[in-house]
């Protein structure tokens, strides 16, 4: 099965951006692996941000936004608020058949 | 309220079995894919199956693969997961996730603890 990578962690400050990134070892991320992006705060379940690479469901803050990135899945906070501290994974569907998670990006606003 | 509520974990031994079963409410099954999801806690999620909206199609990760098996019970609104042949690397809080494409919703997992 590919492999999925994410940053380990990124630093960004309060009202700034961020861009967190997720690839493929297969080569290049496509709106064909319908990139997931996903939060998750200590002790709680994850919540999906963002579906189908580039959907945000309407309850999650118009910050949060994704795209693809040269070659790869990416998620962009702009404005980020110290709630925005988080755990965020991403995941890539293959062939229909299998999805594969990153290991995450520990976030900190800071 | 939309809800997915996950029941069926516990402690168990090695070879042993478990019933994980995800039921929802607040909204039908009925039409969708949907998924099972495990994360060690202190570590990062791992995708374990998935099913298609009638249960005619399901894939498994490589690890589960020939031990797990996904169905369905779409009157009952209900998803299941048989854990068969358990190892202590199954050790995890099982998450379900759905409905479809959008994985709007997630519970709040159910623990499975695998040891002697």
């Amino acid at each position: 099965q590919a492999v999925v990578t994410q940053e380990p962690s990124l630093t960004v400050s309060p009202g700034g951006t961020v861009t967190l990134t997720c690839g493929s070892s297969g080569g290049a991320v496509t709106s064909g692996h319908y990139a997931y992006w996903f939060q998750q705060k200590p002790g709680q379940a994850p919540r999906t941000l963002i579906f189908d690479t580039i959907n945000r469901h309407f309850w999650i803050p118009g910050r949060f936004s994704g795209s693809l990135l040269g070659g790869k899945a990416a998620l962009t906070l702009s404005g980020a608020q110290p709630e925005d501290e988080a755990d965020y994974y991403c995941s890539l569907s293959y062939n229909g058949v299998y999805v594969v998670f990153g290991g995450g990006t520990k976030l900190t606003v800071l | 309220e939309v809800q997915l509520v996950e029941s069926g974990g516990g402690l168990v031994q090695p070879g042993g079995s478990l019933r994980l079963s995800c039921a929802a409410s607040g909204f039908t099954l009925t039409g969708y894919w949907m998924y099972w999801v495990r994360q060690v806690p202190g570590k990062g999620l791992v995708w374990v199956s998935r099913i298609n909206s009638d249960g005619s199609s399901t894939s498994y990760a490589d690890s589960v693969k020939g031990r797990f098996t996904i169905s369905r019970d779409n009157a009952k609104n209900t998803l299941y997961l048989q854990m068969n042949s358990l190892r202590p690397e199954d050790t995890a809080l099982y998450y379900c996730a759905g409905p479809g494409g959008s994985w709007a919703h997630w519970g709040q997992g159910t623990l499975v603890t695998v040891s002697s």
